[in-house]
């Protein structure tokens, strides 16, 4: 059973800011990773997969990067609607989501 | 449109039966597996299992083996995920997420169900 942990829980940061965020896999992956942007209330959303691979419609601020076990999100530049709990999931076998990390105003 | 539309929000009793729905529209139904999702009041996601509409396989977590059954109706593209016996526990928003690869079962989530809040409370 592969686990996943996000790193930090919880992330304070200000407008403009570049946010770094890490999700490590108990066991190699390979790519098969993906990040979602969760807001109070509303389903997640689908923000990139196969670990670098941005979704249509999503700003180029995010990025992604890693393989085997170590992953990180990256938003370039933080915006007032970036503010929101972000996850990983692993689906390289079965699926699994990080634990989750938020993303608040400093 | 790639649409999933759930059903309402449910108030059981511990012990209750209880079918939920995930209506898929704007794709092709049968092309892509669908999975559950929980999300327990301020907690995290949790991958409960999957099923290929196609021809209704499962795989369950094995966190929620034999306590929820998943299935389709491939005349209304609808998926369903079921409880014969609520508990307390079972409180919680269960998402429908459709699979972003084409007829696979490991995959990303594309697009994701509005939700459906289920409270279970004597």
């Amino acid at each position: 059973d592969i686990q996943m942990t996000q790193s930090p829980s919880t992330l304070s940061a200000s407008v403009g800011d570049r946010v770094t965020i890490t999700c490590r896999a108990s066991e190699s992956i390979t790519k098969w990773l993906a990040w979602y942007q969760q807001k109070p209330g509303r389903a997640p959303k689908l923000l990139l997969y196969k670990a670098s691979n941005l979704e249509s419609g999503v700003p180029s601020r995010f990025s992604g990067s890693g393989s085997g076990t170590e992953f990180t999100l990256t938003i370039s530049s933080l915006q007032p609607d970036d503010f929101a709990v972000y996850y990983c999931q692993q689906y390289d076998t079965y699926s699994r989501f990080g634990g989750g990390t938020t993303v608040e105003i400093k | 449109e790639v649409q999933l539309v759930q059903s309402g929000a449910e108030v059981k009793k511990p012990g209750d039966a209880l079918r939920i729905s995930c209506k898929g529209s704007g794709y092709s139904f049968i092309t892509y597996w669908i999975s559950w999702v929980r999300q327990m009041p301020g907690k995290g996601l949790e991958w409960m299992g999957r099923i290929d509409p196609s021809d209704s396989y499962t795989n369950n977590s094995p966190s929620f083996q034999g306590h929820v059954t998943m299935a389709v109706d491939k005349s209304t593209n609808t998926a369903y995920l079921q409880w014969s016996s609520l508990e307390a526990s079972d409180t919680a928003v269960y998402y429908c997420a459709r699979h972003g690869i084409t007829a696979a079962a490991t995959s990303y989530f594309d697009y994701w169900g509005q939700g459906t809040l289920v409270t279970v409370s004597s």
